[in-house]
């Protein structure tokens, strides 16, 4: 079974800041990992995605996430946050080819960014 | 030429009713999944088909049943609403791919869906 902790619900940042976005995972098997986002009354879209080889992952508009067995954590960053960043971002878990594309869902994070 | 389009975009209606939502893709795809994301945002799978086949039925009432006419179709039809059903429901597709595999799912833009 797969299980995602996202931890804080909210999170603020000013624009030019460093962002980061915690995520734990727990799985039974080597985990696919992703991180998608979703903006205001829209659908989510994929941010990134680790499933095997390089643990850094680098996505969509910037950011990047640091796969860390040891851990079991893949975290969200970015260097510098843009207002544009402001959304809801849900990192989520699969496990792999066995899961029939099953996603297993944090309860995301709200990005706030302010001037 | 969108993506993954569902229909009604908002549902309002009284308990007890019956009501359906319809959701397409145009990306060729062979899996399609319905998701329910609640009001604390939380968001989980429903039912997912492949190939109009169930392949994943996660623990939901039968009062909820997804039908897949052909692949580029997945409609959820829900029985006897109730005040606790009130929530986004999103569809999603993508290419189920072979073992060891995970390809990207597609979302389409949610119906909300509010039981008074």
């Amino acid at each position: 079974a797969q299980s995602v902790t996202q931890l804080g619900s909210h999170v603020s940042v000013s624009e030019g800041a460093l962002v980061l976005l915690r995520c734990n995972y727990s799985s039974s098997v080597p985990p696919y990992l992703f991180w998608y986002v979703q903006y205001p009354n829209q659908g989510l879209q994929l941010l990134l995605k680790y499933t095997t080889g390089a643990t850094l992952v680098k996505g969509i508009n910037g950011f990047e996430a640091e796969f860390k067995k040891s851990e079991t954590s893949f975290h969200l960053t970015k260097p510098s946050a843009h207002m544009s960043d402001a959304a809801e971002y849900f990192c989520a878990v699969s496990a792999g080819g066995t899961s029939y594309g099953k996603l297993t869902f944090g309860q995301g994070t709200i990005l706030t960014v302010h001037p | 030429d969108t993506a993954v389009s569902q229909t009604p975009k908002y549902l309002v209606t009284q308990m007890g009713n019956d009501k359906s939502i319809k959701c397409e893709q145009n990306l060729g795809h062979d899996t399609m999944y319905w998701y329910k994301q609640d009001s604390k945002k939380f968001l989980k799978i429903m039912f997912s088909y492949n190939n109009k086949e169930l392949i994943i039925n996660e623990t939901v009432p039968n009062r909820f049943s997804p039908k897949s006419p052909d692949k580029a179709h997945l409609n959820l039809h829900i029985n006897s609403l109730e005040l606790g059903d009130s929530a986004v429901y999103f569809c999603a597709s993508s290419l189920l791919g072979g073992a060891g595999t995970h390809n990207e799912q597609f979302f389409g833009p949610g119906t909300r869906l509010t039981v008074l």
